[in-house]
């Protein structure tokens, strides 16, 4: 079955650090790819997403690219900001299925 | 009110309770699904409803039992829950082939 791996946590940095949380899958067929971040006492919202392969995801100065060749979608950022400290979940929808297939979260703390 | 709302946001209850969650949808969004978040785990999705039929159903216990009266509610009736049941759980919408879930705050249940 579909299953999306990410690195655990928590990752710890500095304010102006540069960012990135790996993120791996296996899946069938061809998967859209998600990043989701959860802020302390909120519910998940959309960070970023990748329908097909090279296809490059960003917002908010995060970005991750689709590369099928390594089934990676790993999240960056070049400067994290103290506001960035949430947990980033990686995601992926298969074809044919409306749920989501999430990662176990990862905590990042960025301090000041 | 906008967004996905779940009430209530924190629940208490013995093992012997019954007792319901809530969510509601302003979103004109056509399915809704009920996820789990226990720490150290992946999301883990329990049930997915389209167009008010239940779509997916996780293998979750009975004890566990969901109800989609419209397009817009979502309820997760609870009953003889074991303290392993404590965790965040999560409602979400969508609109079919986005891939982009909606979600609410949560409901944060702890079983004693």
């Amino acid at each position: 079955g579909d299953s999306v791996t990410q690195m655990e946590g928590p990752v710890t940095l500095s304010e102006e650090a540069f960012l990135t949380i790996n993120c791996t899958y296996t899946a069938t067929g061809y998967p859209s790819l998600f990043w989701y971040v959860q802020y302390p006492g909120e519910g998940l919202q959309l960070l970023l997403k990748a329908t097909k392969a090279d296809d490059k995801g960003s917002n908010k100065g995060f970005e991750a690219t689709y590369r099928k060749e390594t089934t990676s979608f790993h999240l960056e950022k070049g400067s994290v900001q103290v506001s960035d400290s949430a947990v980033y979940f990686c995601a992926l929808s298969d074809q044919g299925r409306r749920a989501l297939t999430f990662g176990s979260g990862t905590r990042l703390q960025v301090q000041p | 009110e906008t967004g996905v709302t779940q009430t209530p946001r924190h629940l208490v209850m013995g093992m012997t309770n019954k007792k319901s969650l809530k969510c509601e949808q302003h979103l004109g969004h056509n399915a809704m699904y009920w996820y789990k978040q226990s720490a150290k785990k992946p999301l883990e999705l329990m049930f997915v409803y389209s167009l008010e039929e239940r779509v997916e159903n996780n293998s979750v216990p009975s004890r566990f039992s969901p109800e989609c009266p419209n397009s817009s509610h979502l309820f997760l009736h609870l009953h003889t829950l074991q303290p392993e049941d404590s965790a965040l759980y999560l409602c979400a919408s969508s609109q079919p082939n986005t891939g982009e879930l909606f979600f609410g705050e949560g409901s944060r249940l702890t079983v004693l």
